[in-house]
Order: C-alpha cells, then sequence, then structure tokens
C-alpha cells in the first residue's frame, strides 16, 4: 500500500541556516506530493504540492522538487526564520482518489529555530 | 471566503461521558473528514462524509461515530470517554462543488478534547 516516510524530529536549527527535511513515499501509479505545516494552537495547512514528476512546489521561501526516479519529495529553504517553527507533514494522494482516507500523511518533523 | 470552523476549541470531560463536536465546512466543499491527532500516534483518519453518507471509516472502535447534514456541516460523538481519548481532532473539507478536486485537504484550528 501507499506509505510516506520523513525524517524525525525534532529538528532545531539556528536562524538564516539552510533548511531540508527528508520524505520518501511508497504508491502504485502518480500521486500527489503535498508539504502541510502546523504552526503552535492551530490545524494544518497545505505549504506546496506537486502533482507530477519533476514538478517543484514552492513557497514561502520553501521549495521540494517530486523525484520520481528516487521517490523522494524533501522540503528546503535557503535561510529559515523563528516564524517557521511548526510541525511538518509530508503527504500523498492520488489524483484518481475518491476519499480523503486516501491521503497518507508521515509522521511529521518538529522543527524549532533559534534567534 | 471562510475557512473550515470547528467548535468548541477546547474543552474537558471525565471518564465515561460523551462529547459531540461540530465541523463547518468551507461553504461549497461536499466533503468532511476527521482526524484524531495525538503526540504518539500522529495523525489518524477517523472517517470520511461526503453528501452525508459516511464512506470510509478509520480504525476506531465504534465509540466514535458521525454524522453530516445536508448543509455539509459535520458532527462527530465520542461516547464513553476514555483517557487516551484525550487529544485534538481535526476537521477537513474538500472537493469543492465547482472546479477541479486537487486532492488538497482544508483544515480548521481544531477541538481540543482532555478527558479527566
Amino acid at each position: 500500500g501507499n506509505s510516506v516516510t520523513q525524517m524525525e524530529g525534532p529538528v532545531t536549527l539556528s536562524e538564516e541556516a539552510f533548511l531540508t527535511i527528508n520524505c520518501t513515499y511508497t504508491a502504485t501509479g502518480y500521486p500527489s506530493l503535498f508539504w502541510y505545516v502546523q504552526y503552535p494552537g492551530e490545524g494544518l495547512q497545505l505549504l506546496l504540492k506537486a502533482t507530477k514528476a519533476d514538478d517543484k512546489g514552492s513557497n514561502k521561501g520553501f521549495e521540494a522538487t517530486y523525484r520520481k526516479e528516487t521517490t523522494s519529495f524533501h522540503l528546503e529553504k535557503g535561510s529559515v526564520q523563528v516564524s517557521d517553527s511548526a510541525v511538518y507533514f509530508c503527504a500523498l494522494s492520488d489524483l484518481g482518489y475518491s476519499s480523503a482516507s486516501k491521503i497518507i500523511f508521515g509522521s511529521g518533523t518538529r522543527l524549532s529555530i533559534r534567534p | 471566503k471562510a475557512g473550515v470552523t470547528q467548535t468548541p476549541r477546547y474543552l474537558i470531560k471525565t471518564r465515561g461521558q460523551q462529547v459531540t463536536l461540530s465541523c463547518s465546512p468551507i461553504s461549497g466543499h461536499r466533503s468532511v473528514s476527521w482526524y484524531q491527532q495525538t503526540p504518539g500516534q500522529g495523525l489518524q483518519f477517523l472517517f470520511e462524509y461526503f453528501s452525508e453518507t459516511q464512506r470510509n471509516k478509520g480504525n476506531f472502535p465504534g465509540r466514535f461515530s458521525g454524522r453530516q447534514f445536508s448543509n455539509s456541516r459535520s458532527e462527530m460523538n465520542v461516547s464513553t470517554l476514555e483517557l487516551g481519548d484525550s487529544a485534538l481532532y481535526l476537521c477537513a473539507s474538500s472537493f469543492p462543488l465547482t472546479g477541479q478536486n486537487t486532492g488538497e485537504l482544508f483544515f480548521g484550528e481544531g477541538s481540543r478534547l482532555t478527558v479527566l
């Protein structure tokens, strides 16, 4: 079945450091890939997405490239800020899916940025 | 356009009691899904309602139930509460009536339940 594996947290970085959060997936077919972010005390919100191989999703300085050959969708940011402190979830869904139950979430990676 | 609204935001119950949580999806969205989020288990799918019908259910006991009304608003109910039911319950809406379904879920801020 489909699955998502993301790097264990917590990840602690200093402000302006480079960020990578690894995400790999297992899926049949050609899923869409997502990164969701959860700020303290809030629900999840979509950060970026990519719907086909080699697509790059980007938002708020974050980027992730859909790599079919390595089945990966790593999240990167060149210079993190304190306001980026949050929990990040990698997820996949089959575009042909008929139910939200087919959206698979990773376990989440907690990111803390030191001033 | 208003987002997903969940009420109440916080509540405290005791073991054995029951609780009802409410979710109003984004206007025009037909699907409402519920998730339980805990530090130990992460994000777990509870169930999804689409046009007033439950079309998928996660691996939770029968104490967890839900329903969806004709205006797409949804409620979930947990009966005979246990300590382990303490969690953040998240609702998400999707499947707009118009436009393409992109697979994106729109989440509310959650209802934080504490069972004492």
